[in-house]
């Protein structure tokens, strides 16, 4: 059974700071991992994907990836109110065409 | 270039009926999947279609079905509804070879 596991949240954060969403899946084999976030009653969002270990950012946010934990995260600098949403952490856990897994989600709540 | 659309946007049906949702992808995106939303499943992988042939399938009764036409558009069913079948219903494309999904808006089905 391949999975994907976040935390809940809520994750409170004060605006200006620094949030950290995590997610552990459990085959450490895994090809492909994606951040998505999802504002309220609306469809989930592409932030960014990220193959290989190590950091990749784009703007505020940054991916880090350790496929030896088997863990990915997301950063996000500078946290904004409407930063705040859930987020998704999605992983492919074969290469190829076939279907994406994604965790159940981290509510981000960024505190003006 | 157009993101995916998907029709209707809200339904309103009752337990017995059938319903058709349809989902227009991402202009040269050839594969589309199908999820289903809810709050204590989360995000929960119904079917795949690539060249009008599902290539991939998640675990959900034979009363979920879709097809897919020749121009990439999808179509999925579901038939004798139940009340637990009230859910968010999200398409997403992405391009043959590259496993990067966009979704749609979403089609918010209540089953009554």
């Amino acid at each position: 059974q391949k999975e994907v596991e976040q935390n809940s949240g809520p994750l409170s954060v004060p605006e200006g700071a620094i949030a950290s969403l995590n997610c552990t899946y459990s085959d450490r084999g895994s090809q492909s991992f994606f951040w998505y976030r999802q504002y309220s009653g609306k469809s989930p969002e592409l932030i960014m994907s990220i193959y290989s270990n190590g950091d990749k950012e784009d703007g505020r946010f940054t991916a880090q990836l350790n496929k030896a934990s088997q863990y990915v995260s997301l950063l996000i600098r500078d946290s904004q109110p409407s930063d705040s949403a859930t987020y998704l952490c999605a992983v492919n856990f074969y290469s190829g065409n076939t279907p994406l897994v994604f965790g159940k989600g981290t509510r981000l709540s960024v505190i003006a | 270039k157009a993101g995916v659309t998907q029709t209707p946007r809200y339904l309103i049906k009752t337990r017995g009926q059938q319903v058709t949702l349809s989902c227009s992808p991402i202009s040269g995106h050839r594969s589309v999947s199908w999820y289903q939303q809810t709050p204590g499943q989360g995000l929960q992988f119904l079917f795949e279609y690539f060249s009008e042939t599902q290539r991939n399938k998640g675990n959900f009764p034979g009363r979920f079905s879709g097809r897919q036409f020749s121009n990439s558009r999808s179509e999925m069913n579901v038939s004798t509804l139940e009340l637990g079948d009230s859910a968010l219903y999200l398409c997403a494309s992405n391009r043959e070879g590259r496993d990067t999904q966009y979704f749609g808006p979403g089609t918010r089905l209540t089953v009554l």
